[in-house]
C-alpha cells in the first residue's frame, strides 16, 4: 500500500538558517509527489510537485524539493527560512493519475527569531 | 476571492446531532474532494465526484456520513447522528481534473462534537 512518512513532527530553525524537511514514501511504481503547506487557519497550499523529469524541482516562496528514487524521498528544502515559513508542511503522493492524494502526518515548522 | 469555499468554518454540536458542511468549487473545476484531518495526521481522503457523480467512497466514510453534488457544482457532506470521534477538520478540495492536476484546498470546516 502507498505511504509517506515524515519522520520530524517538529523542526524548529533560525531565521535565516537553512531548512530540510524530510519525506520517505512507499509505492510500487513512479510516484507523483507533493509538498504542502498549512497555515493556521488557512487550506493547504501547494508548493511544489514531482511527476517526472528533472528530479530537483522549484516551488514556490522558494522552496525546492528533490526527488531520490534510490531513497525513495522526496525532501523540501529552502536556503533561508523567513518568519513567515512557520507552518505545517505536508508531503503527499498521489498514485498513478488518479487523483486522490495520500498524505504524510505533517511536520509542523517553528522559527526563531 | 474565487478559491474554494466552505460553510461554515467552525461548527460546535452535540454528541447524536446532525451537521451539513457545504462546499464551493471553483466555478470550471469538475472534481471535488472531501478530506478529514485529525489533530496530529495529515487529512485523509473520503470521497470524491466527477461532476455529479459520486466515483469513490473511502472505508472510513460511514453510514452516518453522506455527500452529495446535486447539479456538479456545490457539494454538501452530512454526518448523522455525531459522535465524538467525528470532531475533525473537513476539507474540501477542487481539480479541472485531467492528466494530474493541481487540486485547490478551501480552509475547512472545524468539527468539534461535545
Amino acid at each position: 500500500a502507498q505511504s509517506v512518512t515524515q519522520p520530524d513532527i517538529h523542526i524548529t530553525v533560525s531565521e535565516g538558517a537553512s531548512l530540510e524537511l524530510r519525506c520517505n514514501y512507499s509505492y510500487g511504481a513512479t510516484p507523483y509527489l507533493f509538498w504542502y503547506v498549512q497555515s493556521p487557519g488557512q487550506g493547504l497550499q501547494l508548493l511544489l510537485k514531482y511527476f517526472s523529469g528533472d528530479t530537483l524541482v522549484q516551488g514556490i516562496k522558494g522552496f525546492e524539493a528533490e526527488f531520490k528514487r534510490s531513497q525513495s524521498s522526496f525532501n523540501l528544502r529552502k536556503p533561508s527560512v523567513h518568519w513567515s515559513d512557520a507552518a505545517e508542511y505536508f508531503c503527499a503522493v498521489g498514485p498513478n493519475r488518479d487523483d486522490k492524494i495520500i498524505f504524510g502526518k505533517g511536520t509542523r515548522l517553528h522559527i526563531l527569531p | 476571492d474565487t478559491g474554494v469555499s466552505q460553510d461554515p468554518r467552525h461548527k460546535i454540536t452535540k454528541r447524536g446531532q446532525n451537521v451539513t458542511f457545504r462546499c464551493d468549487p471553483i466555478s470550471e473545476h469538475n472534481r471535488l474532494y472531501w478530506y478529514r484531518q485529525t489533530l496530529g495526521q495529515g487529512p485523509e481522503f473520503l470521497t470524491y465526484f466527477q461532476n455529479e457523480a459520486q466515483l469513490e467512497k473511502s472505508r472510513l466514510l460511514s453510514d452516518r456520513f453522506s455527500a452529495e453534488r446535486p447539479k456538479g457544482s456545490f457539494s454538501t457532506l452530512e454526518i448523522q447522528r455525531t459522535e465524538q470521534g467525528d470532531s475533525a477538520m473537513y476539507l474540501c478540495a477542487s481539480t479541472s481534473g485531467g492528466y494530474y492536476n493541481e487540486q485547490f484546498f478551501g480552509p475547512g470546516t472545524r468539527l468539534t462534537v461535545l
